[in-house]
């Protein structure tokens, strides 16, 4: 089971870009990083998921470099409503191996 | 589209006493989950299920107990509560497995043992 480390808290202010790193370095091949965000008393929400590479989607990109052994969720011009808690989790197809740790705590300000 | 339902959203329970959570998700996912959050930490699982009668333990699964008899639901059942089961616990239910899908999750049931 990959171990995810990431930092436990960031700040930031309205329109700037946060980037947040997971470090995971026993990764396994099959594995898969997710990045999930968990805003207080709702369930985590899926934001983005990628194998290697760069991926992009309406909300955030992932950057994984080519050794896998981290990952950066990237937040472009975040507002005050991004801050959450974000969660990096690294999985394959095993469903009961799924863990979310302590996630790094996002405060956006004005 | 409901997504996964999840009830009661709030509990509160004396020492000793049973109650299930209920878990019920529309997207025909095969994939259900059960899991808790204590205050300031992550989600730790609880069990899970990868179809219509199968279930298996997670990394928390003492006390509790579930049952899989259809697609759509999954039940979480608490025998003899204890105040270390106070929590906030979500269900979450997935297409795939682990960490190759996409997990939706309910709004949380929130849980007090007194």
């Amino acid at each position: 089971l990959a171990k995810t480390t990431q930092p436990i808290s960031m700040d930031s202010y309205e329109g700037q870009e946060v980037n947040i790193t997971c470090s995971h370095n026993n990764i396994a091949t099959n594995d898969y990083i997710t990045w999930y965000q968990q805003f207080p008393s709702q369930g985590p929400r899926f934001i983005i998921q990628g194998y290697k590479t760069k991926v992009t989607n309406e909300v955030a990109s992932l950057f994984i470099p080519a050794d896998r052994k981290s990952s950066t969720l990237s937040l472009p011009r975040v507002s005050l409503s991004d801050t959450a808690v974000y969660y990096c989790l690294v999985g394959d197809l095993a469903p009961g191996k799924l863990s979310f740790g302590a996630g790094t705590t996002v405060t956006v300000r004005a | 589209n409901a997504g996964v339902t999840q009830t009661p959203k709030f509990r509160i329970l004396k020492i000793g006493q049973s109650m299930t959570l209920q878990c019920t998700q529309d997207m025909n996912h095969n994939y259900m989950y059960w899991y808790r959050q204590d205050p300031g930490m992550g989600l730790k699982l609880i069990y899970y299920s990868v179809g219509a009668g199968i279930t298996d333990k997670g990394e928390v699964p003492n006390g509790y107990n579930v049952s899989r008899s259809t697609t759509e639901d999954f039940p979480l059942r608490l025998e003899l509560a204890a105040p270390s089961q106070t929590s906030v616990y979500f269900c979450a239910s997935s297409l795939s497995g682990g960490g190759t899908g996409e997990l939706f999750f309910g709004e949380g049931s929130r849980l007090t043992v007194l």
